[in-house]
């Protein structure tokens, strides 16, 4: 298996401008995650689907950010306009699905906005 | 809302010592614990899951217990080896509803020095 993957592995772009990212879960998942890492905050979930449908978007910080599942294999997180502090590693992650089920994640997308 | 927290934030020690890194969470109510490494610039890599059921968990020099009343769980590294150097994070899965997300601390950065 080859893992979560992880479209682009960096991506710099100009403040104002939009921003895709996108994951391909682990085969067979059910369960996928969206992370964003900072040195000031740490890991913050963003999002999390199950079976494709958003469970939990409490941490997307703003209308800005979107994210989507349209199928079990591919999910996109948007930011537009992007803002230089959108700068940020973002991770995304799956599972089996069900809560005892180990998480794994993804290589990471390095964003900066400048 | 969950917190978990990881001490010490940052760890140096010399090769072949045995050490603990510690971490708690304020709501007992887990599904399960991961614990995670990460290298600089690299995603996380999952190390041990402990179950809400499990008191400890080992795979080869590691060993990470849980004490769920209490919000601990400690992760024992034996004979530590440079090779051991990363970022090691510890992530609460809640339980209640179907909401399933990882709750994660903020890391202790570990250095083994040869």
């Amino acid at each position: 298996d080859a893992g979560v993957i992880q479209s682009p592995r960096h991506e710099v772009t100009e403040m104002g401008q939009e921003v895709t990212l996108r994951c391909k879960p682990i085969s067979g998942h059910n369960s996928l995650f969206w992370y964003r890492q900072t040195m000031m905050r740490g890991l913050e979930l963003l999002i999390y689907f199950n079976n494709n449908v958003p469970i939990d978007d409490s941490g997307m910080p703003e209308d800005r950010f979107s994210a989507k599942m349209p199928n079990a294999s591919f999910s996109t997180l948007k930011i537009q306009p992007s803002e230089p502090r959108d700068s940020a590693v973002y991770f995304c992650a799956s599972s089996r699905g069900g809560a005892i089920t180990e998480a794994f994640f993804g290589q990471g997308t390095r964003l900066t906005v400048v | 809302k969950q917190e978990v927290t990881q001490i010490p934030a940052a760890l140096s020690v010399p090769e072949g010592e045995n050490l603990v890194l510690n971490c708690s969470f304020t709501d007992s109510a887990i599904y399960n614990l991961q614990w995670f490494r990460q290298d600089p610039g690299k995603g996380l890599t999952s190390l041990l899951l402990i179950q809400s059921s499990q008191r400890e968990q080992t795979s080869g020099r590691l060993n990470a217990s849980l004490d769920k009343s209490s919000g601990r769980s400690t992760l024992y590294i034996a004979a530590s080896q440079p090779g051991d150097s990363a970022t090691y994070l510890c992530a609460v899965r809640q339980s209640g509803g179907s909401n399933y997300k990882l709750t994660f601390g903020k890391g202790t950065l570990l250095t083994v020095n040869p």
